[in-house]
């Protein structure tokens, strides 16, 4: 299975100053259709996963423009340009090129 | 906007069985994989089972294989995860996830829990 490694797994944020998690898959998460399927997910606390970025830098619609996705190959970035509260909870990366698709373990971000 | 409810959810005994059900809409449900994703308690997610548009072809992580089997009914826009032979490490938060464009993912719904104890 691809392991999906995440850094940090724990992310003091500051409001109104730039954060960034790093996502690290074991294989390249290059597909064959030519895309590469890595998804970014938010998780608040009692709520499910939302999507946010996907095919590595395609930002969801109503997602603020504060949140980028950037990466290729094996490496993987989510640049989030001004914390606010809102932003809270805890990030996943999550690779959809090999079968079982898996997730990183998790980054949580606390103001 | 993508509604997934599930459902079906309980407290059983290690060995027993148990079917989740998950009532889609807001999308063309027949033209659509769809997923189980699970969350143990304080933990991370995990993929479980995928299922074609069209029911033809299935897959499931490792550790669920042979006791897990996902279906689905068309007509009633229902997703299902028969779940036999339960174990303890079963225990978690069961999401049905619509896969709305090519590997694109939603969690259109918060889950239901299963927790399997003696």
């Amino acid at each position: 299975d691809v392991v999906m490694t995440q850094s940090p797994l724990s992310l003091p944020g500051t409001l109104g100053q730039p954060a960034s998690i790093s996502c690290r898959s074991s294989q390249s998460l290059l597909y064959s259709d030519g895309n590469t399927y890595l998804t970014w997910f938010h998780q608040r606390p009692g709520q499910s996963p939302r999507r946010l970025i996907y095919k590595v830098s395609n930002r969801d619609s109503g997602v603020p423009d504060r949140f980028t996705g950037s990466g290729s190959g094996t490496d993987f970035t989510l640049k989030i340009s001004r914390v606010e509260a809102e932003d809270v909870g805890v990030y996943y990366c999550m690779q959809g090129s090999h079968w079982p698709y898996t997730f990183g373990q998790g980054t949580k971000l606390e103001i | 906007q993508v509604q997934l409810v599930e459902s079906g959810g309980d407290v059983v005994q290690p060995g027993r069985s148990l079917r989740l059900s998950c009532a889609a809409s807001g999308f063309t449900f027949s033209n659509h994989a769809m997923h189980w994703v699970r969350q143990a308690p304080g933990q991370g997610l995990e993929w479980v089972a995928v299922i074609s548009y069209d029911g033809s072809y299935k897959d499931y992580v490792d550790s669920v294989k042979g006791r897990f089997t996902i279906s689905r009914d068309n007509s009633k826009s229902t997703l299902f995860l028969q779940m036999n032979s339960l174990r303890a490490e079963d225990t978690a938060l069961y999401y049905c996830v619509g896969e709305v464009g090519p590997k694109k993912f939603d969690f259109g719904g918060q889950g239901t829990r299963v927790t399997v104890s003696s």
